[in-house]
């Protein structure tokens, strides 16, 4: 069965930490992947895509990495913000699910001043 | 500053009521996408068009659940009967085949 899997479900850090979420998927044969962010009661915003030909993807603080053969993908955020308190979602889609993305559960991320 | 739109952005009906919601992908997308959000099942894909034709709505309870795409520029879900356990927010977003999405700001329905 093809999921996605984020660990940890939280994270509490202090203001101006570096900090790394982690993305596990089951299935390499994927087309492309994508972190988002979701705030409490809004919708997704899309913050990185990596494509499976690349092995990152860089956008401000954001560093997002991609190892197909192991099924893992990191997003890396630099000098954390209060601001950056959020939900972290990461998202698959495999090769044979055509367009649909899969989603993991979620790591919910609290940034304290 | 091109975005997905949806509406309404809260419905709350009873059991039994036709609920319709709307989406407007951004111009220029071929693909539109539908999905639900709960607590207990995270983020679930409903169904999704490309250039306005279904492609995939395994996920859509066939029986009361409908999805239509009447032009390029709308998207509707319909839900007929509503039920108690179709309480959610559903999100709309669009995309370029199997390029990043976009996602509106959803809709929140709640059936009671």
């Amino acid at each position: 069965k093809q999921e996605v899997t984020q660990i940890p479900a939280a994270l509490s850090v202090p203001e101006g930490e570096n900090l790394v979420l982690n993305c596990s998927f089951t299935d390499s044969a994927i087309y492309n992947l994508q972190w988002f962010r979701q705030d409490p009661g809004k919708g997704l915003t899309s913050l990185l895509l990596i494509q499976s030909s690349q092995r990152e993807q860089t956008s401000g603080r954001l560093n997002a990495s991609l190892d197909k053969s192991s099924g893992r993908s990191t997003l890396y955020i630099a000098a954390s913000q209060p601001g950056d308190s959020a939900t972290y979602l990461c998202a698959v889609i495999w090769e044979t699910s055509g367009s649909r993305l899969t989603f993991g559960e979620g790591t919910q991320l609290t940034v304290n001043p | 500053d091109a975005r997905v739109t949806q509406t309404p952005r809260d419905k709350v009906t009873e059991m039994g009521q036709e609920v319709t919601m709307r989406c407007q992908p951004i111009l220029g997308h071929n693909t539109v996408f539908w999905y639900r959000q709960t607590m207990m099942q995270g983020l679930e894909l409903l169904a999704y068009f490309r250039n306005r034709a279904p492609l995939d709505d395994s996920g859509m309870p066939k029986d009361r659940f409908s999805a239509e795409m009447p032009d390029a520029t709308l998207a509707t879900l319909k839900i007929q009967p509503s039920e108690p356990r179709d309480s959610a927010v559903y999100f709309c977003a669009s995309g370029l085949a199997h390029w990043e999405q976009f996602f509106g700001p959803g809709t929140r329905l709640t059936v009671l």
